[in-house]
C-alpha cells in the first residue's frame, strides 16, 4: 500500500465550478499536509499548508483534513482556466514529505 | 517568497555521457537540500537528501556513484548525472529547505532527454 493515494485522474470542470482533490494516507504519524501546485514543466510551489483537523481557507482555497479518516482534501471555488495544473498532496513526519502522484485538472473556459 | 534557480532549464545528451545541474538558493540560506525526479505523469520521487558540506543520502534504488551530489554551500547544490542513459530521463527537481522558515522551496526544474 501506498503511504499516500491520490487520484491522477484528469479532472475535466467547466470555468466557475468547485473543485474537489482528495488524498488518502496509510500512516497516522504524519503532522503535516500541503497542497502544492505544478504547472507543465514547472517545480512544485506551495499552495496551502496545514498540521491540525479541519478547514483552513485561502482565497479560492480551502484545505481540510481528517486525521481520523485520514483523508485530505482540497476545495478550489469559482475555479478559473489559470488554475489548470496538477495538484499535489504531501504529507510530512519529521525529516520526511511524501507526495501524492498529483491530480491533473483541467479548467474549460 | 523564496527564489530558487535551476541550471540548465532542459538539456539533451548523447548516452553515456555526463551532465551536471546546478541548484541555487538566490535569498535565503539552505541547510538541507531535496534532489527529486519526477517521469512523466508520475509524483516526485526523493532521490537524495544532503546537508551542507556533508555525504548525501541516498533513497533505496538510487546509485549514489551514478548521481553525484555536492552541496558545497548554503547557496549551491549540484547533482550530475554520470555514464547517461536513456532511462535517465526525467524531470529533476531541487528543493533547498531554509532553515528560517523551515520550508521546502522548489526549483523550476530540469529536463533531461538522453538519445
Amino acid at each position: 500500500q501506498k503511504e499516500v493515494e491520490q487520484d491522477p485522474g484528469p479532472l475535466s470542470v467547466p470555468e466557475g465550478a468547485i473543485v474537489s482533490l482528495n488524498c488518502t494516507y496509510s500512516n497516522s504519524a504524519f503532522q503535516y499536509f500541503m497542497w502544492y501546485r505544478q504547472y507543465s514543466r514547472k517545480g512544485p510551489e506551495l499552495l496551502m499548508y496545514t498540521y491540525s483537523s479541519g478547514n483552513k481557507e485561502d482565497g479560492r482555497f480551502t484545505a481540510q483534513v481528517d486525521k481520523s479518516s485520514k483523508y485530505i482534501s482540497l476545495f478550489i471555488r469559482d475555479s478559473q482556466p489559470s488554475d489548470s495544473a496538477t495538484y499535489l498532496c504531501a504529507i510530512k513526519g519529521g525529516f520526511k514529505t511524501i507526495f501524492g502522484a498529483g491530480t491533473r485538472l483541467f479548467v474549460k473556459a | 517568497g523564496a527564489v530558487v534557480s535551476q541550471h540548465p532549464s532542459w538539456v539533451i545528451c548523447k548516452s553515456g555521457t555526463s551532465v551536471k545541474i546546478e541548484c541555487r538558493s538566490l535569498d535565503f540560506q539552505a541547510t538541507t537540500m531535496f534532489w527529486y525526479r519526477q517521469f512523466p505523469k508520475q509524483s516526485l520521487m526523493l532521490m537524495a537528501t544532503s546537508n551542507e558540506g556533508s555525504k548525501a543520502t541516498y533513497e533505496q534504488g538510487v546509485e549514489k556513484d551514478k548521481f553525484l551530489i555536492n552541496h558545497a554551500s548554503l547557496t549551491l547544490s549540484t547533482l550530475t548525472v554520470t555514464s547517461a542513459h536513456p532511462e535517465d530521463s526525467s524531470f529533476y527537481i531541487c528543493s533547498p529547505l531554509s532553515g528560517t522558515y523551515n520550508e521546502q522551496f522548489f526549483g523550476p526544474g530540469t529536463r533531461l532527454t538522453v538519445l
